[in-house]
């Protein structure tokens, strides 16, 4: 069954930077777009970013762009979310999504993980 | 950006009763929406998409409708597994949004 695992997660001093890393198993990996979603403790879900398929194509949420990039490895069924210049505002728990399910007209995110926990603290 | 309103905040229903939430854009999404379910913590779970498709496994209580800026989750029935939160989300125009949630509770 399809799952996705999320790793890297943890405290950071503002203006620090974190790499998460999801790996993933179950399917073809290299054959559907991926995103990181995030949730603020206690709050609503906010979508980070998006990398297409083949790695050819990123989109941002206006508040990280520039700080944050996403990135995939196929080889390895691994995407990844490096966090530079982090601030308090980004404390989160981080999913990584699938897009999907197959077929449909604008995919929504049809798997996600468990999530990681980042905290920007000092 | 596309802003996404969902309305009420807060449900108070019994089970068995009919539960019906609101997603409203602030401009045509077509029918590029769809509704997730999360509870305490958990991930979020896809419940629909493309406005009225049901995701693998959801059960047929479960239904969406509408097209460009209004759209709803009804819950035919509800179950005491149904008492959650609701999100309904945009794929129609970057970047992606969510609206704020509306938390259908035990009444």
């Amino acid at each position: 069954q399809v799952q996705l695992v999320e790793s890297g997660g943890g405290v950071v001093q503002p203006g620090g930077s974190l790499r998460l890393s999801c790996a993933t198993s179950g399917f073809t990996f290299s054959s559907f777009g991926m995103h990181w979603v995030r949730q603020t403790p206690g709050k609503g879900l906010e979508w980070v970013a998006f990398i297409r398929y083949d790695g050819s194509t990123e989109h941002y949420t206006n508040s990280v762009e520039g700080r944050f990039t996403i990135s995939r490895d196929n080889s390895k069924n691994t995407l990844y979310v490096q966090m530079n210049s982090l601030r308090h505002e980004d404390t989160a728990v981080y999913y990584c999504a699938r897009e999907g399910p197959p077929g449909s007209i604008a995919a929504a995110f049809d798997h996600l993980g468990r999530g990681a926990l980042v905290t920007v603290s000092s | 950006e596309v802003v996404l309103t969902q309305s009420p905040a807060t449900l108070s229903l019994s089970p068995g009763e009919r539960a019906t939430l609101s997603c409203r854009a602030s401009q045509s999404i077509s029918s590029h929406l769809a509704w997730y379910q999360q509870k305490p913590g958990q991930a979020p779970r896809l419940l629909i998409y493309d406005a009225s498709n049901r995701a693998t496994g959801i059960p047929d209580r479960f239904s969406g409708s509408g097209s460009r800026a209004d759209f709803t989750l009804t819950i035919s029935s509800l179950e005491p597994e149904d008492f959650a939160v609701y999100y309904c989300q945009q794929r129609s125009i970057w970047p992606l949004t969510f609206g704020g949630g509306t938390k259908v509770e035990i009444k």
